[in-house]
Formats: C-alpha cells, sequence, structure tokens
C-alpha cells in the first residue's frame, strides 16, 4: 500500500540553527501539506502546496518557514532560525485532490527538539 | 469562536460501553467532514468520513447535522484496542482539525 513517508524521523538541533525535514508523498497525489502539533496540543495546519506552488498558509507559517519541492518527489519544510518552541511532531500529509475532499495521508512524522 | 471545538475530555469508559463524542464547527462553508484517530505519539488515520445521512462502519457511527454545525461519532460495544484521541475534521478551504477527545477504554 502506498504510503507518505518523512526523513528525519527525530532530529535534535541548537536554537538558530536550520532544519530541513523531508517528505515523499505518495506518487499520483496532488495536494501536499505540513501540519505541526506541539506535545499535548492539537494538529495545527502550516501549509498546503498545489500544483508547484503554495495554496493556503496558516498565521504560523511565518518567513521563517519556506516549502518546495525541489525534484518532483521530494516535499520540503525547511525552518530557518530556529527558537525553542519549533520543538513538535511535524506531520507531512498528501491527498488525490480529485473531486471532493478525499482522505489526508499522513506520513509518520519528524519530531524535532530545539535545545 | 473556534473553527472545530470538540468535548474535552478525557472519556474513561468500561469495555462493552457504548460512547458518543460531539464536534462542533463554525464555517458553515465546510464541505466535508472526518472522524481520524490518533494513537499516543503516532499520525492522526482516518477512521471515518461522515456523510449528510449518516453513516455507520461496524461499531462506528457518524452523523453531521449541517444546519446545527454538528457532527457525532459513536462507539459501540467499545474495545480495549479503541483508546486513543479522536479527532474531528473539517474541509473547508482546508483540513481543519479539532482539538481531540482522548478516550480509554478500560478491563
Amino acid at each position: 500500500e502506498p504510503e507518505v513517508t518523512q526523513t528525519p524521523s527525530h532530529q535534535v538541533t541548537q536554537m538558530g540553527q536550520e532544519v530541513i525535514l523531508r517528505c515523499v508523498p505518495i506518487s499520483n497525489h496532488l495536494y501536499f501539506y505540513w501540519y505541526r502539533q506541539i506535545l499535548g496540543q492539537k494538529v495545527e495546519f502550516l501549509v498546503s502546496f498545489y500544483n508547484n506552488e503554495i495554496s493556503e498558509k496558516s498565521e504560523i507559517f511565518d518567513d521563517q518557514f519556506s516549502v518546495e519541492r525541489p525534484d518532483g518527489s521530494n516535499f520540503t519544510l525547511k525552518i530557518r532560525s530556529t527558537k525553542l518552541e519549533d520543538s513538535a511532531m511535524y506531520f507531512c500529509a498528501s491527498n488525490p485532490g480529485q473531486g471532493e475532499a478525499g482522505e489526508l495521508f499522513f506520513g509518520e512524522g519528524s519530531r524535532l527538539t530545539v535545545l | 469562536r473556534k473553527e472545530v471545538e470538540q468535548d474535552p475530555g478525557p472519556f474513561n469508559v468500561p469495555e462493552g460501553a457504548t460512547v458518543a463524542f460531539n464536534c462542533t464547527y463554525s464555517n458553515s462553508a465546510s464541505q466535508s467532514f472526518f472522524w481520524y484517530r490518533q494513537d499516543c505519539r503516532k499520525e492522526p488515520k482516518l477512521l471515518m468520513s461522515v456523510y449528510s445521512s449518516g453513516n455507520e462502519d461496524g461499531r462506528f457511527t457518524a452523523q453531521l447535522n449541517r444546519a446545527s454545525q454538528y457532527i457525532s461519532l459513536l462507539i459501540r460495544d467499545s474495545k480495549l484496542s479503541d483508546s486513543a484521541t479522536y479527532l474531528c475534521v473539517v474541509y473547508g478551504q482546508n483540513f481543519v482539525f479539532g482539538p481531540g477527545t482522548r478516550l480509554s477504554v478500560l478491563p
């Protein structure tokens, strides 16, 4: 069964460093998403990506964040100048995007710990 | 008002009990509705979509009331393996997640 894969599963970084979280969505899906979940809190929308550009982004997704799809398969989230409060689980998800909204398929997540 | 709200929980119920989860949403233009399940420190996984006519999948029944902007999930004959956090998800322009309600099914 096709699945969304994410790397790394866990990254520890020092405050102020840049991190890149990688995702390989399901190959024939059209919409890609990044969500964040701080420990014990709700799943929060960051950004959606369609047709090689951002389609929606939340207030959380400020200039510190960027996304790209460099090679047609990987979908990356870059976090610049990390802060302690960026520590969270980051989930990538993809969606077929045909017709009405269908299932969001999530990767297993990348846990980011900022020290 | 928050976009998607759920019962705060947690719910602690004995095996075999029936448990109901409630969810309300603020955006009347929302188009699609879902219940996801999230196990501790795992990714959310789709439990079931919610249709206007209501739908059932084994022990699980979902209902939607568009006029009241209300969604429900009923679990009958709960099992230990049903212990998880149940997330109400509403799609308008994006998939918006509720805060979740944690369920513990006790032996």
